[in-house]
């Protein structure tokens, strides 16, 4: 039973627009939420996260919003370049849990010049 | 700072074989995590530890089993390969737990079992 959603495998998008990527979870314990970013024979590496107090984080080109009512989490890039180009999985986590995550499938991101 | 580092990055296993992969931290970090990643699947975790000599079970155990005897390194056996094990696997590792903290990850073991 997935508990963290993504729903589009794939999204392409021209350099320099808005890239969104979406996340659904079904647990409502989950208290923290984190997006990591992967290229291709890398390990996945830490983007932007969330606590469920807040409803936006903004961290340079990229801003996480968090409706815990819709239980959904959007990742919003912009503008995107081509470096962003990557899968980007969400993940979710609750206080009790040692730390241990819930990852989504992913989203692959193509950007386009 | 070499971070996370796993070992090794590519194996061949026939079915029944076994065989270790290797995790190593230099962050001084107390957890760390044992997962795989199948198409379609995201990361799933298999094992994972809170601190030296400790381990506990994470969401797909089953055919694996896992050291950590000392604080900077996390093993993972796989006692009797199964094609069912062929997967990227990834090691990491967090300050602490509680989600805030960030989990580093290591480049991945590719396991092929035939």
């Amino acid at each position: 039973d997935q508990q963290v959603k993504q729903n589009s495998p794939s999204l392409s998008v021209q350099e320099g627009r808005i890239s969104i990527l979406n996340c659904d979870y079904t647990n409502s314990m989950f208290d923290y939420f984190l997006w990591y970013k992967k290229y291709p024979a890398e390990g996945p590496t830490f983007l932007i996260s969330i606590s469920s107090i807040k409803d936006k984080n903004e961290d340079g080109r990229f801003t996480v919003f968090l409706n815990k009512s819709a239980k959904h989490l959007s990742l919003h890039i912009v503008p995107s370049q081509p470096g962003d180009s990557a899968v980007y999985f969400c993940a979710a986590s609750t206080t009790d849990s040692w730390g241990k995550l819930q990852f989504g499938a992913g989203t692959q991101v193509v950007v386009t010049p | 700072n070499a971070g996370v580092t796993q070992t090794p990055k590519f194996r061949v296993l026939k079915t029944g074989q076994s065989m270790t992969l290797l995790c190593a931290q230099d962050m001084n970090h107390e957890y760390m995590y044992w997962y795989r990643q199948d198409p379609g699947m995201g990361l799933r975790l298999i094992h994972y530890s809170v601190g030296e000599g400790t381990t506990a079970k994470g969401e797909v155990p089953d055919g694996y089993n896992v050291s950590r005897l000392k604080k900077q390194n996390f093993l993972l056996g796989l006692e009797s390969a199964a094609p069912s094990q062929t997967s990227v696997y990834f090691c990491a590792s967090s300050r602490t737990g509680g989600g805030k903290y960030e989990q580093y990850f290591g480049p991945g073991t590719r396991l092929t079992v035939t």
